[in-house]
């Protein structure tokens, strides 16, 4: 079955504890996306990678990394975690051509205390 | 900033069809409008996208503006499981897949 899998679905930790929320696609898509959704707020994109070693921002990408060593794989990281990254964490994928749409995980959901 | 402005909610009844909106006012001529809703408890799901004709799949239509500065997505008929937040997006070509997808249009469906 194509999907996004994240992982984990739910996540607390304490702040400054290092994590990584893991994202893998198995549809061989260049374009992976972080995004962020917190009442009120919507979604927001954290970080972008239009393909293996291409990363780029989004609107919010203070205290996130990301890596794309490989391109089924798309890992945030969050060094210093803390409680204002309290969040639901979506990954997606999509092929390069415009004419698909985004395909979304279903999320993680993180505590910071 | 979001590049698209939808109304805050909506609201329909149950077998209805359902006409949901959406301002871009600033689009390029490179964008595509994709549109998306996220169900309670889930990650969105893509509905569909057009560039400048209207569109039809098994989900929704996409009716666009002649000068695609706005676009409708037309549900035909309102089920109960359509109950949603609807999120218009452009995607643009060019290099850059920086997506802003504002807050959505949150719609009710009355049985």
């Amino acid at each position: 079955e194509a999907q996004v899998t994240q992982n984990p679905r739910y996540l607390i930790t304490v702040t400054g504890k290092k994590l990584t929320v893991t994202c893998s696609q198995n549809m061989n898509h260049e374009y992976m996306s972080w995004y962020r959704q917190d009442p009120g707020l919507g979604l927001r994109q954290i970080y972008y990678s239009m393909n293996v070693e291409v990363t780029d921002k989004g609107d919010v990408p203070e205290g996130y990394k990301v890596s794309r060593k490989e391109k089924r794989n798309f890992p945030l990281i969050l060094e210093s975690p803390s409680p204002n990254q309290t969040s639901l964490y979506f990954c997606a994928s999509s092929p390069w051509n415009l004419g698909y749409g985004y395909t979304f995980g279903s999320g993680t959901r993180l505590t910071v205390v | 900033d979001a590049k698209t402005t939808q109304p805050n909610s909506m609201e329909s009844n149950e077998e209805e069809p359902v006409h949901l909106p959406c301002n871009h006012s600033t689009i390029s001529g490179t964008d595509y409008i994709h549109w998306y809703r996220q169900l309670p408890s889930q990650g969105p799901e893509y509905v569909i996208h057009g560039l400048t004709s209207n569109v039809n799949n098994r989900m929704a239509s996409l009716a666009i503006a002649e000068d695609r500065k706005s676009s409708t997505l037309i549900l035909h008929r309102a089920t109960l499981r359509d109950a949603a937040v609807y999120y218009c997006i452009l995607r643009g070509q060019g290099g850059s897949e920086k997506l802003v997808f504002g807050k959505g249009t949150k719609l009710t469906v009355n049985p």
